[in-house]
């Protein structure tokens, strides 16, 4: 079946650390997203890739960084720059861009815990 | 510029009674229009989206939405709720033909349902 696949769905973050949120898909979909949500909270647009070896910032990109080196991946790195980072993240891809009105398939998310 | 209100925080309803979930936008070109649902700790799943075909769009689990230009609404309604349906829901517009256009997503409707 095609999907999203976030990984890890847990992951605790010591003060100074960077860590990694793996998303790939097999949808064979163009754009790729990153989205941050606060308990209680909609989403909020962190990155997106439109095609492969590119990407932008979205509304709150400040302390994390990501790369599209393959279609199918887009890896969130969350850096100790990012003030507050214990978040919910869902990946999310769709055929076209950001543009084109089409469906945005999301996966199931990871949670991210500083302590 | 595009914007979206999600016109309640949190809905309670018994179950077997109507579901009404109210949203609002605004856009300066033809918008997509879509609600997602949300249960804990899971990423968002499609429930029905419009896209300048037909006004009353029908979805996933017995809900439907009708898209009202004059309104500017998009909300969401289900004739009998059931206890499954208790989750987060999100109404999002996507705008097409414009290069500047984004993606934005409501600030959700909590949905409780009462035994």
């Amino acid at each position: 079946d095609g999907g999203i696949t976030q990984s890890p769905k847990y992951l605790f973050r010591k003060e100074g650390q960077n860590v990694t949120l793996s998303c790939e898909q097999n949808l064979n979909h163009d754009a790729m997203y990153w989205y941050r949500q606060d308990p209680g909270q909609g989403l909020r647009l962190i990155y997106y890739s439109q095609i492969v070896n590119d990407f932008q910032k979205g509304d709150i990109a400040e302390g994390y960084s990501v790369s599209r080196e393959k279609k199918e991946s887009f890896p969130l790195t969350v850096t100790s720059a990012q003030k507050n980072p214990t978040a919910f993240y869902l990946c999310a891809s769709s055929i076209g861009g950001r543009s084109s009105g089409n469906t945005i398939y999301f996966g199931e998310g990871s949670w991210l815990t500083v302590v | 510029a595009q914007s979206v209100t999600q016109l309640d925080s949190h809905v309670s309803v018994s179950e077997g009674t109507p579901v009404l979930l109210r949203c609002n936008y605004s856009s300066s070109y033809s918008p997509s229009l879509f609600w997602y649902v949300q249960h804990p700790n899971k990423g968002l799943q499609l429930l029905l989206k419009y896209t300048s075909a037909a006004t009353l769009v029908k979805g996933i689990n017995g809900f439907e939405a009708e898209f009202k230009k004059s309104e500017t609404s998009f909300h969401l309604t289900k004739p009998s709720a059931h206890m499954s349906d208790a989750a987060e829901y999100f109404c999002v517009v996507s705008e097409r033909d414009s290069s500047a256009s984004k993606i934005i997503f409501g600030s959700g409707t909590r949905l409780s349902i009462r035994p």
